[in-house]
């Protein structure tokens, strides 16, 4: 167990629909971010929270949002889903850059 | 990313040295990781160093950083079946403001008894 949870681990759904991802970072980390990683993409950045606040944006499509909460957990909520957007989401967190960033095991979606 | 390059694939025989190479271009990289994928498991980290630092050496793990040529390398030594995986190189870089990791595109090691 890395201490980032991420649910749930598996998700299937329809196209056009909308589903939401939850992680829990480690405990005391403040960074949260959200990585799709795709057969043809690879490992793709898409935002960071930090303490709240939103703190850097990568390939993020519109389509596509997140927050942090007070909690510091984080959600990334995916709509008008394509089947393009079928691929495993990573959370990660961290405390500070050089101590390494922890992975929570993933949520593998399929969008059918 | 294209800014992170790996190799695709290397194989390997058990007990031999496993060597995985990883090129970066950007110059402000402060932070470099390697990371292990097991089969429909998540990251995980291995090692990092930092980008002033030539060599770093954890048990089995020796990371060789040429900073000039922008080459990262990860030694396996005494390679079991258990390391076949995929290995990532990633870096975190000083004009990003989140620090987040750019990662390359992964090479799968293939441990062969």
């Amino acid at each position: 167990d890395s201490g980032v949870t991420q649910t749930p681990k598996h998700l299937i759904t329809a196209t056009g629909q909308r589903v939401t991802l939850r992680c829990s970072p480690r405990s005391g980390d403040l960074s949260v971010y959200w990585y799709q990683q795709s057969l043809d993409q690879g490992l793709q950045f898409l935002i960071q929270y930090y303490n709240g606040e939103e703190r850097a944006k990568g390939n993020i499509l519109e389509r596509f949002s997140a927050q942090q909460f007070p909690d510091l957990h984080s959600e990334l909520n995916l709509s008008s889903l394509e089947l393009g957007d079928s691929a495993l989401y990573f959370c990660a967190s961290s405390a500070a850059p050089g101590n390494g960033y922890t992975f929570g095991s993933g949520t593998r979606l399929t969008v059918v | 990313g294209e800014d992170v390059e790996q190799s695709l694939f290397l194989s390997v025989r058990e007990g031999d040295s496993s060597v995985i190479n990883c090129t970066y271009t950007d110059s402000s990289s402060t932070y470099l990781y390697w990371y292990k994928q097991e089969p429909g498991a998540g990251l995980q980290l291995l090692t990092y160093i930092f980008s002033n630092m030539d060599m770093k050496q954890d048990q089995r793990l020796t990371v060789l950083l040429n900073k000039k040529d922008k080459h990262l390398s990860l030694r396996i030594a005494d390679t079991q079946t258990g390391d076949s995986a995929i290995y990532f190189c990633a870096e975190t870089r000083r004009r990003d403001a989140g620090n987040m990791l750019t990662f390359g595109g992964g090479t799968r090691l293939m441990v062969k008894p």
